[in-house]
């Protein structure tokens, strides 16, 4: 399968702890996307990456709140000191971007629930 | 600003067409895009239009792209219990660094 994979698929944690979820694009993109969904709403942009280089972070994206793309292919979200409303499926999404191809449409995995008790 | 807005159901019988319509905001969109999302899941790409066309037919699925009114619709040709799904419109407007904006989707129930 080479589309996006995300890990884990569900998690249940408690108030207040730290919550780390990884996203592995599609392995020639470039560009990946992280975006937040909460229940009966479309998806809500947080944060994208072009390689390695983070380039853009929503207001959505409290300091709590950190993402790396270390070697610019997968990608961690981690939650610090979960609160109720980080209850949500994550989403990851990646693309390419290259010069003369414009940019190439997103491509989404599956996503993490995250349930905060 | 960036708005996407939908119709937030829509019920159709098996074999008849669905419309699902879409309104958007940023005139800069240079793709404006339809995902399908089944429950559980991640979300799907059905089908994209680029910015300078008015229709774009792939299978079962036709697009319309009406710019002067912001106005975008997918038709589903002869739907089965398998469309059921929630859709999503989406623009990616130039200035955002072609992050994706969504509407809140479209339930498409198809009765047997």
């Amino acid at each position: 399968d080479t589309g996006v994979s995300q890990n884990p698929r569900h998690k249940i944690t408690k108030r207040g702890q730290n919550v780390t979820f990884r996203c592995d694009p599609i392995s020639e993109h470039n560009r990946l996307y992280w975006y937040r969904q909460t229940l009966g709403q479309g998806p809500e942009f947080l944060t994208y990456f072009q390689n390695e280089a983070q380039l853009e972070k929503s207001r959505l994206l409290s300091d709590r709140f950190s993402a790396e793309r270390p070697k610019g292919s997968f990608s961690t979200l981690e939650i610090q000191r979960t609160e109720q409303g980080d209850s949500a499926m994550y989403l990851c999404a990646s693309s390419l971007v290259a010069g003369g191809m414009g940019n190439q449409p997103q491509h989404f995995g599956d996503g993490t629930r995250l349930s905060i008790l | 600003g960036e708005d996407v807005e939908q119709s937030l159901f829509l019920s159709v019988r098996e074999g008849d067409s669905s419309v699902i319509n879409c309104t958007y905001t940023d005139s800069s969109s240079t793709y404006l895009y339809w995902y399908k999302q089944e429950p559980g899941a991640g979300l799907q790409l059905l089908t994209y239009i680029f910015s300078n066309m008015d229709m774009k037919q792939d299978q079962r699925l036709t697009v319309l792209l009406n710019k002067k009114d912001k106005h975008l619709s997918l038709r589903i040709a002869d739907t089965q219990t398998g469309d059921s799904a929630i859709y999503f419109c989406a623009e990616a407007p130039m200035e955002y660094g072609n992050k994706l904006v969504f509407g809140a989707g479209t339930i498409l129930r198809v009765k047997s």
